[in-house]
């Protein structure tokens, strides 16, 4: 199947500073990649949608301006988490739609970041 | 909000099939089931995805009734290894290719 990367896999870092995730499309072209986030025990919830070319689109809630998406090519996509707190520490997950495929959705193995 | 319903937790024996059920009452024609399954503190993991026929692949077989409002994703052997939550989830053009989780069924393979 698609295979979907994700760098790093975990980060640490102070409260106040930026945090930059990576997500990419290793065998297949992605021109729409989404950004989810998961909490302890909870399901995964939808942040945001990432297309090539063209700024995101937010979900309800979402603060564009703390969550910044770069979606620079057909197999890249970046979420960087502005001036990160402890409560923005989750699991963020990133995917990407195959169009050539059957149009299904893979999953990057995840970031755990964690905001001390 | 999630279209499905599911029951938050199930118990099959290794080597044996694992059914599990999700409702989605309100699926419009045009949407697909999707299932997927995660693996703790892991990405999703793709497991199959249908319309109206039944499908197959090396994974699970997809049951989805005649009327679409339910199917069941089978597993026809499960393993330790298939212990994870499952997801299913109702999408299609109008949500622009979104998949929205709900809860999903958490399945236990015990031996």
């Amino acid at each position: 199947g698609a295979v979907v990367s994700q760098h790093p896999s975990w980060v640490i870092c102070k409260s106040g500073t930026s945090v930059k995730i990576e997500c990419r499309s290793l065998d297949f072209q992605a021109t729409t990649m989404f950004w989810y986030r998961q909490f302890p025990k909870q399901s995964l919830m939808l942040m945001a949608t990432s297309n090539e070319g063209s700024k995101a689109t937010y979900e309800q809630g979402v603060e564009k301006d703390k969550f910044l998406i770069n979606h620079a090519s057909l197999t890249l996509s970046t979420l960087t988490v502005t001036s990160a707190h402890p409560e923005d520490s989750s699991f963020y997950i990133c995917s990407a739609r195959d169009l050539g495929g059957l149009n299904t959705q893979y999953f990057g193995p995840g970031t755990r970041l964690t905001v001390l | 909000d999630a279209k499905t319903t599911q029951p938050p937790s199930m118990d099959c024996a290794e080597g044996r099939a694992a059914n599990l059920p999700c409702n989605h009452s309100t699926i419009s024609g045009n949407e697909y089931v999707y299932w997927y399954r995660q693996i703790h503190s892991q990405g999703p993991q793709y497991i199959i995805h249908g319309l109206k026929n039944n499908e197959t692949n090396e994974m699970a077989s997809l049951i989805i009734t005649e009327d679409r409002k339910s199917s069941t994703l089978i597993l026809p052997h499960a393993t330790l290894r298939d212990t994870a939550v499952y997801y299913c989830i109702v999408s299609g053009r109008n949500q622009g290719g979104k998949l929205i989780f709900g809860q999903g069924t958490e399945l236990s393979v015990k031996p």
